[in-house]
């Protein structure tokens, strides 16, 4: 059973091109989380969906970030517009139901 | 020793000894705590969770404690070895409704040195 897939791993952007990144859930999961951490920080949290509902996203930026989990393939968080304070490592979880999230690998993203 | 360094504080153990490394937490409400393991350049690895209900859980060569009166939690580490080396931090989850969300803490470095 695979386990929770990112990409890209890495990804650079100038500021003001957009951000796709990718998560694929753990096989029979149905929730997904993303995370946020900056260097020598803890995580935060900043949305959780579920298949095509977004249930919770007060940690996230109210412009330029959104975040979707269609019926079919990944959930994508996306930024638009990307300024030099996104770089971070961009973590995605999933679950089967409420309780333990299992993260895939992160995203680190470098804004130039 | 424990000490504070310029970001995450450091705990510096010699292999075969044991570890504890403490969090305390904000929201008294939270209902379900974990401990994560985060390797450098890699995502949190789940290492044990414990729910409000008990105070202490065993794992292998781990151990968690719950003070719920002075919001506290403690991850101790049996036998320290050199693959524990590794920031740890603790997440309590905070649920609102039917929505899960993990709030992490600042996180502890594990230093094991031979």
């Amino acid at each position: 059973n695979a386990g929770v897939m990112q990409n890209p791993r890495h990804l650079v952007r100038r500021r003001g091109q957009e951000a796709r990144l990718r998560c694929s859930p753990m096989k029979g999961h149905s929730h997904v989380y993303w995370y946020r951490q900056l260097p020598e920080e803890g995580l935060k949290f900043m949305v959780y969906l579920q298949k095509e509902n977004i249930i919770d996203e007060s940690g996230m930026p109210k412009e330029r970030f959104s975040a979707e989990f269609p019926k079919e393939g990944p959930s994508i968080l996306r930024i638009q517009q990307v300024v030099r304070g996104d770089s971070a490592a961009y973590f995605c979880a999933s679950s089967p139901r409420q309780g333990q999230q299992y993260f895939g690998p992160g995203t680190r993203l470098t804004v130039t | 020793g424990e000490s504070v360094g310029l970001h995450l504080p450091t705990l510096s153990v010699q292999e075969g000894d044991n570890s504890i490394i403490n969090c305390a937490y904000s929201n008294s409400a939270s209902d379900y705590f974990i401990w994560y393991k985060q390797e450098s350049g890699k995502g949190p690895q789940f290492i044990i969770d414990i729910r409000s209900n008990m105070d202490k859980r065993q794992g292998q060569r781990v151990t968690v404690l719950l003070n719920k009166t002075v919001k506290h939690l403690s991850l101790q580490i049996a036998a320290t070895q050199p693959g524990d080396s590794a920031v740890y931090f603790c997440a309590e989850d905070s649920r609102t409704g039917t929505a899960s969300k993990l709030t992490f803490g600042t996180g502890t470095r594990l230093q094991v040195t031979l």
